[in-house]
């Protein structure tokens, strides 16, 4: 099946700054979405981003299908942005995804 | 919009009990429910595929006669764990799409078998 790598595994940020989470696969996609996992366990969706460039006020989300690769951007990060992102892809029909590791973000205040 | 509800919440059982969790698409109609697990500090592993009417497609690994699904509805599924053991033990969640790519969550069960 395909295989799904996101770094960094940890960052710990300073309110405000910026930064990028990728997520790398291993096979051509026809769906990838980035979530935010909440410190209480709940996904909220981010972008559904399969190819091209997203943005929702602070974040946006780049995908380059053809180099099999996503950029996750957080910029003027704060507090509540804490938590775990996830990227999740898939590649058939039946609509499953496959879940990367994760990337734990804690921003300090 | 794209609201998914999950009852219980959380719940602990005794070894050899059956617990059912239900997951509810609220304002759409899922043609496709998906129930995953996590454990602690680790990602969400899929459990298996569950489309309205017909029998759920469960990964590789996954134990079809111990997790229960049915798909009765657009709008409800339900995972029963039968005779639960301590390593059952784990957050269960589930997750709604209406036309297969874009996946809703419901907010998790977080089950413990003593």
């Amino acid at each position: 099946g395909i295989q799904v790598e996101q770094s960094p595994p940890d960052l710990i940020l300073q309110e405000g700054a910026n930064s990028t989470l990728r997520c790398n696969f291993s096979d051509s996609v026809n769906n990838l979405q980035w979530f935010h996992q909440n410190p209480w366990g709940q996904l909220i969706n981010l972008f559904y981003i399969p190819s091209g460039t997203k943005q929702n006020g602070r974040l946006s989300a780049t995908t380059v299908a053809t180099e099999r690769y996503s950029l996750l951007y957080i910029s003027s990060s704060q507090t509540t942005d804490s938590g775990v992102y996830f990227c999740a892809v898939g590649n058939t029909n039946a609509g499953k995804s496959t879940f990367g590791d994760g990337t734990t973000l804690t921003v300090k205040p | 919009g794209a609201v998914v509800s999950q009852h219980p919440s959380r719940v602990i059982c005794k070894s050899g009990t059956s617990v059912k969790i239900e997951c509810r698409s609220l304002d759409f109609q899922a043609t496709t429910m998906f129930w995953y697990r996590q454990f602690p500090k680790q990602s969400l592993m899929l459990m298996a595929t569950s489309n309205e009417g017909s029998k759920a497609t469960y990964e590789q690994g996954v134990e079809k006669d111990k997790f229960l699904i049915n798909h009765a509805s657009l709008t409800l599924s339900t995972l029963t764990v039968t005779s639960a053991h301590p390593e059952d033990s784990s957050f269960y969640i589930c997750s709604a799409s209406d036309w297969g790519y874009l996946q809703f969550f419901g907010p998790g069960t977080r089950l413990t078998v003593l």
